[in-house]
């Protein structure tokens, strides 16, 4: 299966500041998607972004397919955007996705 | 629109013993597919179905099965369980047939196996 990197592993902000988070893929793929998955486990959709650039509101992401990497950003991030964010890629038929193990953001007032 | 609904959302169970999972997709999708995390693996993906066949399938032993009924909706159960089964089970649907399309996900299954 295809291999899914995600950094920092980590990250600890203050309240306003921006971050990136990345995701690394090991092989071509047809579909990439950023969640963000909240207290209760629920995995919320942030962006389908097989590749391009996306904003909406405080989040942004591009995705670079040829380069095998996509980009999350956050910019004046709220105590409420910390959580897990996992990156997911899809390749060939059907809806098979590969996960990364996850960047766990902490957004401290 | 209704999102995807997973029953029941919390349970416990005995080693040994087999759960029955259930998902409903948003109207109109028509594949489903389940995934597991667990602290220690992450997110896999078990298997996938579409118009009631199942169409990927992660490496995961034959104690895990599933199916899709004419209504779309699908159940995975497991069989002979065992403590490392202990899990958040998480189904998603997505609108498209074709290769990779969006997928929308539940808020999932939590089982404790004792």
């Amino acid at each position: 299966g295809i291999q899914v990197e995600q950094s920092p592993p980590d990250l600890i902000l203050q309240e306003g500041a921006n971050s990136t988070l990345r995701c690394n893929f090991s092989d071509s793929v047809n579909n990439l998607q950023w969640f963000h998955q909240n207290p209760w486990g629920q995995l919320i959709n942030l962006f389908y972004i097989p590749s391009g650039t996306k904003q909406n509101g405080r989040l942004s992401a591009t995705t670079v397919a040829t380069e095998r990497y996509s980009l999350l950003y956050i910019s004046s991030s709220q105590t409420t955007d910390s959580g897990v964010y996992f990156c997911a890629v899809g390749s060939g038929t059907g809806n098979q996705f590969y996960f990364g193990t996850g960047t766990s953001l902490t957004v401290i007032p | 629109k209704a999102g995807v609904t997973q029953t029941p959302r919390y349970l416990i169970k005995t080693r040994g013993q087999q759960v029955t999972l259930s998902c409903s997709p948003i109207s109109g999708h028509r594949s489903v597919s389940w995934y597991q995390q667990t602290p220690g693996q992450g997110l896999q993906f078990l298997f996938e179905y579409f118009s009631e066949t199942q169409r990927n399938k992660g490496n995961f032993p034959g104690r895990f099965s599933g199916r899709q009924f004419s209504n779309s909706r699908s159940e995975m159960n497991v069989s002979t369980l065992e403590l490392g089964d202990s899990a958040l089970y998480l189904c998603a649907s997505s609108p498209t047939g074709r290769a990779a399309g969006e997928l929308f996900f539940g808020e999932g299954s939590r089982l404790t196996v004792l």
